[in-house]
Protein backbone atom coordinates (compact mmCIF):
# COMPACT_ATOMS: atom_id res chain seq x y z
CA UNK A 1 0.00 0.00 0.00
CA UNK A 2 1.08 3.17 -0.77
CA UNK A 3 1.26 6.22 2.30
CA UNK A 4 2.08 9.58 2.36
CA UNK A 5 3.53 11.07 5.34
CA UNK A 6 3.54 15.48 6.31
CA UNK A 7 5.13 15.51 9.70
CA UNK A 8 4.74 19.03 10.44
CA UNK A 9 1.07 19.93 11.15
CA UNK A 10 1.97 23.85 10.79
CA UNK A 11 5.49 25.55 9.90
CA UNK A 12 5.57 28.88 10.62
CA UNK A 13 8.13 31.46 9.15
CA UNK A 14 9.27 34.56 8.56
CA UNK A 15 8.43 36.34 5.55
CA UNK A 16 11.82 36.80 3.44
CA UNK A 17 13.33 33.71 4.75
CA UNK A 18 13.37 30.38 3.18
CA UNK A 19 10.67 28.02 3.78
CA UNK A 20 10.48 24.07 3.71
CA UNK A 21 7.47 21.71 3.83
CA UNK A 22 8.27 18.29 3.90
CA UNK A 23 7.15 15.32 2.66
CA UNK A 24 7.84 11.26 3.36
CA UNK A 25 6.41 8.90 0.96
CA UNK A 26 6.15 5.09 0.38
CA UNK A 27 4.99 3.09 -2.74
CA UNK A 28 5.97 -0.46 -3.92
CA UNK A 29 7.72 0.96 -7.06
CA UNK A 30 8.65 3.60 -8.59
CA UNK A 31 6.95 7.13 -8.03
CA UNK A 32 4.91 9.67 -9.19
CA UNK A 33 4.63 12.89 -6.62
CA UNK A 34 2.98 16.00 -6.12
CA UNK A 35 2.32 18.99 -4.41
CA UNK A 36 -1.04 20.90 -4.19
CA UNK A 37 -1.77 24.23 -2.71
CA UNK A 38 -5.26 25.62 -1.19
CA UNK A 39 -5.39 28.94 -0.01
CA UNK A 40 -8.55 29.44 1.99
CA UNK A 41 -12.13 28.90 0.42
CA UNK A 42 -10.17 27.85 -2.70
CA UNK A 43 -9.62 24.43 -4.06
CA UNK A 44 -6.61 22.46 -4.69
CA UNK A 45 -4.32 24.05 -7.15
CA UNK A 46 -1.04 22.47 -9.02
CA UNK A 47 2.13 23.58 -7.70
CA UNK A 48 4.70 21.00 -9.32
CA UNK A 49 5.01 16.85 -10.13
CA UNK A 50 8.09 14.71 -10.08
CA UNK A 51 7.58 12.49 -12.45
CA UNK A 52 11.13 11.33 -13.75
CA UNK A 53 14.76 13.22 -14.46
CA UNK A 54 15.97 15.72 -12.74
CA UNK A 55 15.50 15.35 -8.99
CA UNK A 56 14.92 19.13 -8.65
CA UNK A 57 11.49 19.97 -10.14
CA UNK A 58 10.54 23.82 -10.57
CA UNK A 59 6.62 24.57 -10.07
CA UNK A 60 4.13 27.64 -9.87
CA UNK A 61 5.01 30.86 -7.55
CA UNK A 62 8.70 30.38 -7.12
CA UNK A 63 7.86 26.85 -5.03
CA UNK A 64 10.54 23.63 -6.03
CA UNK A 65 10.92 20.42 -4.96
CA UNK A 66 13.47 17.79 -4.42
CA UNK A 67 12.79 14.29 -4.93
CA UNK A 68 15.57 12.18 -2.68
CA UNK A 69 14.40 8.45 -4.09
CA UNK A 70 17.38 6.81 -0.73
CA UNK A 71 15.66 9.18 1.79
CA UNK A 72 12.08 8.91 0.21
CA UNK A 73 11.19 12.12 0.35
CA UNK A 74 9.98 15.40 -1.66
CA UNK A 75 10.19 18.55 0.17
CA UNK A 76 8.92 21.29 -1.22
CA UNK A 77 11.02 24.80 -0.69
CA UNK A 78 11.25 27.98 -1.30
CA UNK A 79 13.51 30.76 -1.52
CA UNK A 80 11.82 33.79 0.18
CA UNK A 81 8.85 32.85 1.72
CA UNK A 82 5.88 36.04 1.17
CA UNK A 83 2.78 36.28 3.51
CA UNK A 84 0.66 35.38 0.51
CA UNK A 85 2.26 31.78 0.85
CA UNK A 86 0.50 30.92 3.78
CA UNK A 87 -1.85 28.38 2.97
CA UNK A 88 -2.48 24.74 3.37
CA UNK A 89 -0.33 22.24 1.40
CA UNK A 90 -0.81 18.79 0.42
CA UNK A 91 1.80 16.33 -0.81
CA UNK A 92 0.64 13.69 -2.76
CA UNK A 93 2.16 10.04 -4.61
CA UNK A 94 0.72 7.71 -7.24
CA UNK A 95 3.12 4.57 -8.64
CA UNK A 96 3.46 3.34 -11.84
CA UNK A 97 1.66 -0.15 -11.21
CA UNK A 98 2.69 -3.62 -12.37
CA UNK A 99 0.46 -3.70 -15.38
CA UNK A 100 0.61 0.06 -16.00
CA UNK A 101 -2.17 2.38 -16.21
CA UNK A 102 -3.65 4.46 -13.23
CA UNK A 103 -2.98 4.04 -9.94
CA UNK A 104 -5.54 5.78 -7.49
CA UNK A 105 -3.37 9.29 -5.89
CA UNK A 106 -2.86 9.01 -2.13
CA UNK A 107 -2.87 12.59 -0.28
CA UNK A 108 -0.94 13.84 2.55
CA UNK A 109 -3.14 14.81 5.49
CA UNK A 110 -1.44 18.31 5.11
CA UNK A 111 0.78 21.12 6.43
CA UNK A 112 -0.43 24.33 7.22
CA UNK A 113 2.36 27.48 6.37
CA UNK A 114 2.07 30.41 7.91
CA UNK A 115 4.30 33.53 6.80
CA UNK A 116 5.01 36.13 8.87
CA UNK A 117 5.32 39.34 8.71
CA UNK B 1 -10.68 28.01 -19.89
CA UNK B 2 -13.51 27.21 -17.03
CA UNK B 3 -11.96 25.26 -14.51
CA UNK B 4 -13.79 22.50 -12.11
CA UNK B 5 -17.03 23.76 -10.47
CA UNK B 6 -18.75 22.24 -8.05
CA UNK B 7 -22.31 22.73 -6.62
CA UNK B 8 -23.28 23.93 -3.69
CA UNK B 9 -20.15 24.97 -1.87
CA UNK B 10 -21.50 24.28 1.35
CA UNK B 11 -24.88 21.76 2.26
CA UNK B 12 -26.30 21.33 5.63
CA UNK B 13 -28.16 18.60 6.40
CA UNK B 14 -29.94 16.39 9.16
CA UNK B 15 -28.97 12.90 9.56
CA UNK B 16 -30.94 10.74 7.55
CA UNK B 17 -31.47 13.07 4.68
CA UNK B 18 -30.14 12.84 0.86
CA UNK B 19 -28.15 15.18 -0.27
CA UNK B 20 -26.74 15.51 -3.76
CA UNK B 21 -23.60 17.28 -5.01
CA UNK B 22 -22.75 18.19 -8.65
CA UNK B 23 -19.53 18.48 -10.24
CA UNK B 24 -18.61 19.65 -14.10
CA UNK B 25 -14.87 19.07 -14.51
CA UNK B 26 -13.20 20.97 -17.22
CA UNK B 27 -14.53 20.36 -20.93
CA UNK B 28 -12.72 17.70 -22.60
CA UNK B 29 -11.46 15.62 -19.58
CA UNK B 30 -12.31 12.69 -20.17
CA UNK B 31 -11.52 11.89 -16.20
CA UNK B 32 -13.21 12.68 -13.31
CA UNK B 33 -12.49 12.15 -9.91
CA UNK B 34 -14.21 12.51 -6.28
CA UNK B 35 -11.98 12.66 -2.67
CA UNK B 36 -13.13 13.65 0.19
CA UNK B 37 -11.56 15.39 3.19
CA UNK B 38 -12.75 14.75 6.68
CA UNK B 39 -11.64 18.09 9.23
CA UNK B 40 -8.08 17.87 10.10
CA UNK B 41 -7.40 14.44 7.91
CA UNK B 42 -6.09 13.67 4.52
CA UNK B 43 -7.95 14.12 1.40
CA UNK B 44 -9.10 10.07 0.98
CA UNK B 45 -9.49 8.68 -2.72
CA UNK B 46 -12.92 7.80 -3.78
CA UNK B 47 -14.21 6.23 -7.19
CA UNK B 48 -13.01 7.39 -10.90
CA UNK B 49 -14.74 7.95 -14.11
CA UNK B 50 -13.36 7.51 -17.42
CA UNK B 51 -16.19 8.99 -19.55
CA UNK B 52 -19.60 7.70 -17.70
CA UNK B 53 -17.26 4.21 -17.19
CA UNK B 54 -16.54 4.12 -13.42
CA UNK B 55 -12.53 2.87 -13.69
CA UNK B 56 -12.34 2.86 -9.92
CA UNK B 57 -14.83 3.20 -6.99
CA UNK B 58 -12.63 0.85 -4.28
CA UNK B 59 -12.84 4.61 -2.25
CA UNK B 60 -16.43 4.41 -2.30
CA UNK B 61 -17.31 4.01 1.72
CA UNK B 62 -20.45 2.03 1.34
CA UNK B 63 -23.65 1.74 -0.34
CA UNK B 64 -25.27 5.05 1.00
CA UNK B 65 -22.86 6.42 -1.87
CA UNK B 66 -23.85 6.77 -5.22
CA UNK B 67 -21.80 8.21 -8.16
CA UNK B 68 -23.26 8.50 -12.10
CA UNK B 69 -21.54 10.48 -14.62
CA UNK B 70 -24.43 9.85 -16.80
CA UNK B 71 -23.53 11.44 -20.73
CA UNK B 72 -19.88 11.43 -19.76
CA UNK B 73 -20.45 15.13 -18.79
CA UNK B 74 -20.98 16.04 -15.18
CA UNK B 75 -21.36 14.18 -12.45
CA UNK B 76 -23.20 14.21 -9.53
CA UNK B 77 -22.64 11.95 -5.96
CA UNK B 78 -25.64 11.26 -3.97
CA UNK B 79 -25.56 10.43 -0.16
CA UNK B 80 -28.68 8.59 0.75
CA UNK B 81 -29.46 8.16 4.06
CA UNK B 82 -26.72 10.73 5.26
CA UNK B 83 -25.02 10.32 8.42
CA UNK B 84 -23.01 12.21 10.75
CA UNK B 85 -19.56 10.78 9.27
CA UNK B 86 -20.40 11.44 6.31
CA UNK B 87 -19.23 15.37 6.94
CA UNK B 88 -16.25 16.87 5.02
CA UNK B 89 -15.34 18.76 2.06
CA UNK B 90 -15.61 16.60 -0.79
CA UNK B 91 -13.61 17.52 -3.84
CA UNK B 92 -13.82 16.87 -7.47
CA UNK B 93 -11.31 16.65 -10.02
CA UNK B 94 -10.55 16.06 -14.06
CA UNK B 95 -7.94 15.25 -16.17
CA UNK B 96 -7.79 15.20 -19.70
CA UNK B 97 -5.73 11.16 -19.50
CA UNK B 98 -6.01 8.89 -16.85
CA UNK B 99 -2.49 8.03 -16.32
CA UNK B 100 -0.49 8.02 -12.93
CA UNK B 101 1.67 10.84 -14.41
CA UNK B 102 -1.42 13.39 -15.28
CA UNK B 103 -2.05 16.47 -13.37
CA UNK B 104 -5.20 16.37 -11.82
CA UNK B 105 -7.47 19.85 -11.39
CA UNK B 106 -9.43 20.43 -8.48
CA UNK B 107 -12.49 22.19 -7.57
CA UNK B 108 -13.49 24.10 -5.29
CA UNK B 109 -15.05 21.20 -3.12
CA UNK B 110 -18.72 20.95 -1.23
CA UNK B 111 -18.66 21.53 2.33
CA UNK B 112 -21.30 18.91 4.16
CA UNK B 113 -22.57 18.87 7.28
CA UNK B 114 -24.54 16.57 8.54
CA UNK B 115 -26.33 17.26 11.90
Amino acid sequence: AQSVAQPEDQVNVAEGNPLTVKCTYSVSGNPYLFWYVQYPNRGLQFLLKYITGDNLVKGSYGFEAEFNKSQTSFHLKKPSALVSDSALYFCAVTWKGNSGGYQKVTFGIGTKLQVIP
Amino acid sequence: EAGVTQFPSHSVIEKGQTVTLRCDPISGHDNLYWYRRVMGKEIKFLLHFVKESKQDESGMPNNRFLAERTGGTYSTLKVQPAELEDSGVYFCASSPGGTSTDTQYFGPGTRLTVL
